[in-house]
């Protein structure tokens, strides 16, 4: 059975740092690409980019590119979202997702970036 | 980079109704499209691939069409199980973005 299984919830002050996981299992990690996608409180699915495990090829949506790093652990079947300085309006639900059709999907990890 | 943009951006049907959901391409993708469905506080969920292939345990009053710039989801009889938001996702060439989505409820 295909699993994707997130991290849990996470609060962080702005400015903090945060890495999220997403680990797949019941599948081939290396050879299906993994999204990451980002839906704020009562709005909708916004795509913020993809890898794929096998030769860690990353695409970024411009509306994400430079804000976020999407990473792979292929030993571990494990990807990850992560952010260097978060803002108040990163707080989100952020969801993983095996792409291109994504039929799978992760539980969802809602971060939330308060003072 | 290519928009995807739906309408409507919300409907009220009654139960039975047909409703039709439309979802436009700001260039051609020719049949690379999904449609999802996300209920409230749920995960999205596949509905339709590659324009108009029906994802296993779909039910099959679910269709798509539409190939190029424009597509469609239909319901051809709106149950209360499928108050939801859809949305349309482009899936060529990257960022494969999403539509706005599509909220539907019961009249």
């Amino acid at each position: 059975e295909v699993q994707l299984e997130q991290s849990g919830a996470e609060v962080r002050k702005p400015g903090e740092s945060l890495k999220i996981s997403c680990k797949g299992s019941g599948y081939s990690f290396i050879h299906y690409w993994i999204g990451w996608v980002r839906q704020m409180p009562g709005k909708g699915l916004e795509w913020m980019g993809i890898i794929y495990p096998g030769d860690s090829d990353t695409r970024y949506s411009p509306s994400f590119q430079g804000q976020v790093t999407i990473t792979a652990d292929k030993s571990i079947s494990t990807a990850y979202l992560q952010w260097s300085s978060l803002k108040a309006s990163d707080t989100a639900m952020y969801y993983c997702a095996r792409h291109s059709y994504a039929e799978y999907w992760g539980q969802g990890t809602q971060v939330t970036v308060s003072s | 980079d290519i928009q995807m943009t739906q309408s409507p951006s919300s409907l009220s049907a009654s139960v039975g109704d047909r409703v039709t959901i439309t979802c436009r391409a700001s260039q051609g993708i020719s049949n690379y499209l999904a449609w999802y469905q996300q209920k409230p506080g749920k995960v999205p969920k596949l509905l339709i691939y590659a324009a108009s292939t029906l994802q296993s345990g779909v039910p099959s009053r679910f269709s798509g069409s539409g190939s190029g710039t424009d597509f469609t989801l239909t319901i051809s009889s709106l149950q209360p199980e499928d108050v939801a938001t859809y949305y349309c996702q482009k899936c060529s060439s990257t960022p494969w973005t999403f539509g706005q989505g599509t909220k539907v409820e019961i009249k």
